[in-house]
Formats: C-alpha cells, structure tokens, sequence
C-alpha cells in the first residue's frame, strides 16, 4: 500500500455541481494534514488545513477520519475555476522527510 | 510580498554541465525545501533544511547539493547534469518543519539535453 494515496482522477463534474474525494494514508501516527491545489504548469498553493474536529471554508470542506485513516475535501457549488489538480499532504510528525505529497486528484469543471 | 523566489524559471542544459537553483524567501521562515515533480510521480523531497545551518537529504537526493547559504536562501547544485534530471523543481518553505504548511516559490523548468 502506498504511503498516501489519491484518485488519480479526472473527475468532470458540471458547474454547480458538488464533488468530493478522499486521500488516504497508511501512517496512522501521521499528525497534520493540508489540502493543496495546483494549476496547470503552475506551483501547489495551500487550500486549506485538516483540522481534527473537520473545518470550512467558503465552499470547500475538510474533514478527517483518524479511524479509517483517510481526509477528505468536499467542493460546493463548483465554479469553472475550481478546475485544478488537489494534492493532500501527510505529515507524521517525526521528520520533515516523512512529509508526503500524493500524487493528486485532477478536477475538471464543465459549464 | 514576494514569497518565495526562485531563478531562473526556465534552463536547458547538456549533460554533464553543472548549475545552481536559487530560492529565497522573505517570510522569515525556518525551513526550506527543494522538490522535483515529474509527470505521475507526485512531488518528490530532494534535500530540505530545517533551520539555518542545517541539511538533510530527502527522497531523491543523489545527483544534488544543497547549501542553506542563510535564513532566506536555499540553493540547489547540479554539478554534472543528467537527462534524468529533467524536471520541475520546487522551492518552497514553512515556519517549522513539523507542524506548519509550506509555501512554493513558481517552480524552474529544467531541461538536460
């Protein structure tokens, strides 16, 4: 089992539409979580952090399940702009060479 | 603001050329990181550096050298470039190396011939 692992994707999902998907991780001692997204030939930008107790912003959600060793990003009402690849990011906690990228979740919005 | 800053944005090389990856951030920020993303492989750790003085290799570090020159600045060393080195390489950096998310410069294209 690979260390993090995302849905390559693509998800087509029409503009309005809600889609979510999940990153897994097989380090349970793993302690931060982030949710980046990075454009087309462009840098990750971070979207948001994964807080225990789950968190919002604006349209987007994060939530984490410690059980099922998994976190998660649900986007609402989806803009043409939400068009991107989603990477998570796991963090275990004990060296800054364990932080794992996944590999991402490509995201296509249609009108 | 800034951010992070990376140069050049774009190199061709022949092999066996050497260069260096400059990046330095005005963030203040105690850590450093050089990444590479290829196509289906996800971003991968080349070396970091979690504090000024320190460096410590990550995933990928063999054909690289790195020097944490002071707080703001984390370069990057090809010294005989190969092929497989083709990538896309990421700076970026964070406030600790544990805890807090990082933040990318925009990336150099480089290609080796």
């Amino acid at each position: 089992r690979k260390e993090v692992e995302q849905d390559p994707g693509p998800f087509n999902v029409p503009e309005g539409a809600t889609v979510a998907f999940n990153c897994t991780y097989s380090n349970s001692a793993s302690q931060s979580f982030f949710w980046y997204r990075q454009d087309c030939r462009k840098e990750p930008k971070l979207l948001m952090s994964v807080y225990s107790s789950g968190n919002e912003d604006g349209r987007f959600t994060a939530q984490l399940n410690r059980a099922s060793q998994y976190i998660s990003l649900l986007i609402r009402d989806s803009k043409l702009s939400d068009s991107a690849t989603y990477l998570c990011v796991v963090n275990p906690y004990s060296s800054a060479s364990k932080i794992i990228f996944g590999s991402g979740t490509r995201l296509s919005i249609r009108p | 603001n800034a951010g992070v800053t990376q140069t050049p944005k774009f190199q061709v090389l022949k092999t066996g050329q050497s260069m260096t990856l400059q990046c330095a951030q005005d963030m203040n920020h105690n850590s450093m990181y050089w990444y590479r993303q290829d196509p289906g492989m996800g971003l991968r750790l080349i070396y970091y550096s979690a504090s000024e003085g320190t460096t410590d290799k990550g995933e990928v570090p063999n054909g690289y050298n790195v020097s944490r020159l002071n707080k703001r600045e984390f370069s990057l060393r090809l010294e005989s470039a190969a092929p497989s080195q083709t990538s896309v390489y990421f700076c970026a950096s964070s406030h600790d190396s544990l805890n807090q998310p990082q933040h990318f410069g925009d990336g150099t294209r480089l290609s080796i011939l």
